[in-house]
């Protein structure tokens, strides 16, 4: 398996300008999560989503985010218009409930730069 | 939520010690998984492990979930396990990830 994809690897932007991250889930897993990583807040839960319908996005930031999973195979996460102060790394991670384990697998992470 | 603390939040070891290190968190949970995170920023699965014990290699891990802990101990410590480990625990699918510990093998 190739594991949780994410693309790009890294991007840099200028302030103002859209950013649009995107995550390729593991296949058959029914569960996607996108994560945060900042040195001020560490690693935070942004969205997840449950058999591509999102289920809890209380962890995004602002209203310039959005996430969206047209099908199972992929999701988007979009930054519009972004700033400095969302420069960090960007998980995404996928999961399959499987009886009572619901073991998350991550993907590399996008590095976004705002500047 | 579940509030986490992770202890110690820096290790330095010489390379081929042993070490412990510490996860603690204050509710119940259904899941607990921990990742190390190397030095480009992956994040590896170590072990998923809501409760009991588990080995692989010269890592293992022990999470008594009725007093809210989990342990993770590398034997032989290795310059490769250079990095940060995370301990993530949740009711349910949302992760709460601690602040992790800092790990420096030094050969």
């Amino acid at each position: 398996d190739a594991g949780v994809i994410q693309s790009p690897r890294h991007e840099v932007t200028e302030m103002g300008q859209e950013v649009t991250l995107r995550c390729k889930p593991i296949s058959g897993h029914d569960y996607l999560f996108w994560y945060r990583q900042t040195m001020m807040r560490g690693l935070e839960l942004l969205i997840y989503f449950n058999n591509n319908v999102p289920i809890d996005d209380s962890g995004m930031p602002e209203d310039r985010f959005s996430a969206k999973m047209p099908n199972a195979s992929f999701s988007t996460l979009k930054i519009q218009p972004s700033e400095p102060r969302d420069s960090a790394v960007y998980f995404c991670a996928s999961s399959l409930t499987s009886g009572s384990s619901y073991e998350q697998y991550f993907g590399p992470g996008t590095r976004l730069t705002v500047t | 939520g579940i509030q986490v603390e992770q202890s110690p939040p820096d290790l330095i070891l010489q390379e081929g010690a042993n070490s412990t290190l510490r996860c603690n968190f204050s509710d119940s949970v259904n899941n607990l998984q921990w990742f190390h995170q190397n030095p480009w920023g992956q994040l590896i699965n170590l072990f998923y492990i809501p409760s009991g014990t588990k080995q692989n290699g010269r890592l293992s891990a022990t999470t008594v979930a009725t007093e809210r802990y989990s342990l993770l101990y590398i034997s032989s410590s290795q310059t490769t396990d250079s990095g940060v480990y995370f301990c993530a625990p949740t009711g349910f699918q949302k992760l709460v990830f601690g602040t992790g510990t800092r790990l420096l093998v030094s050969p």
